[in-house]
């Protein structure tokens, strides 16, 4: 089983509607929860962080976190096709310490059709 | 904000080479990354450091070495290229100190490496 897992997608949406991108991650300890978006060519950047289960919401990003599930996911509202893109999911290792080391999934392509 | 620069966008080498990647921060973050992303295969790390002069493997190390001499620059060798070294690589830094968030990841723009 992979450490992080994500649907590879495409995951295709009209512009307007909510996009649900989703994570599964395999360590329970895990505390920290990212989601980068990647355009393409181009190198990572971070859209939310995440610590404590529930949502948080910026702008028109809402990250959600169940830590019991072992779940979070990232909803975009209003999806524009400038959100067309590469998600990616990002959980904080297993004895990382001090070392901020992160265990990324390899991504949800995203595509907003206009 | 935090700046990540890598020292070339773009780079051709031929089989054999010695080739040197640099990347510098400039948020005086103890931790720094090398990562390698390839079609199909996501983000792989090569090697990190948490301090100066301090370096830990990552999942795919071979083939690689890195250097840190100063806390702000972090330099990713490739001993002899291959053409299987052919890919984008990535740098990234973050602070340590324990607390939630900071080991959030800043990357630099990345590098295009050709191996011929």
């Amino acid at each position: 089983q992979k450490e992080v897992e994500q649907n590879s997608g495409p995951l295709s949406v009209p512009e307007g509607a909510i996009a649900s991108l989703n994570c599964t991650y395999s360590d329970r300890v895990s505390q920290s929860f990212f989601w980068y978006r990647q355009y393409s060519g181009k190198s990572p950047e971070l859209i939310m962080s995440i610590y404590s289960n529930g949502d948080k919401e910026d702008g028109r990003f809402t990250a959600q976190l169940n830590k019991a599930s072992q779940y979070v996911s990232l909803l975009i509202r209003d999806s524009q096709p400038s959100d067309s893109a590469t998600y990616l999911c990002a959980v904080n290792a297993r004895g990382s310490g001090n070392t901020g080391k992160l265990i990324f999934g390899q991504g949800t392509t995203l595509q907003v059709k206009p | 904000d935090v700046k990540v620069t890598q020292s070339s966008r773009y780079l051709v080498k031929r089989t054999g080479e010695k080739v040197f990647l640099e990347c510098v921060q400039d948020m005086d973050h103890e931790n720094m990354f090398w990562y390698r992303q390839d079609p199909g295969l996501g983000l792989r790390l090569i090697y990190f450091s948490y301090d100066v002069k301090m370096k830990e493997k990552g999942d795919i190390p071979e083939g690689y070495s890195v250097s840190r001499e100063k806390k702000e620059r972090f330099s990713l060798i490739l001993e002899s290229a291959s053409t299987n070294q052919t890919s984008m690589y990535l740098c990234a830094s973050s602070s340590s100190g324990g607390r939630l968030g900071q080991e959030t990841q800043y990357f630099g723009p990345g590098t295009r490496l050709l191996v011929l």
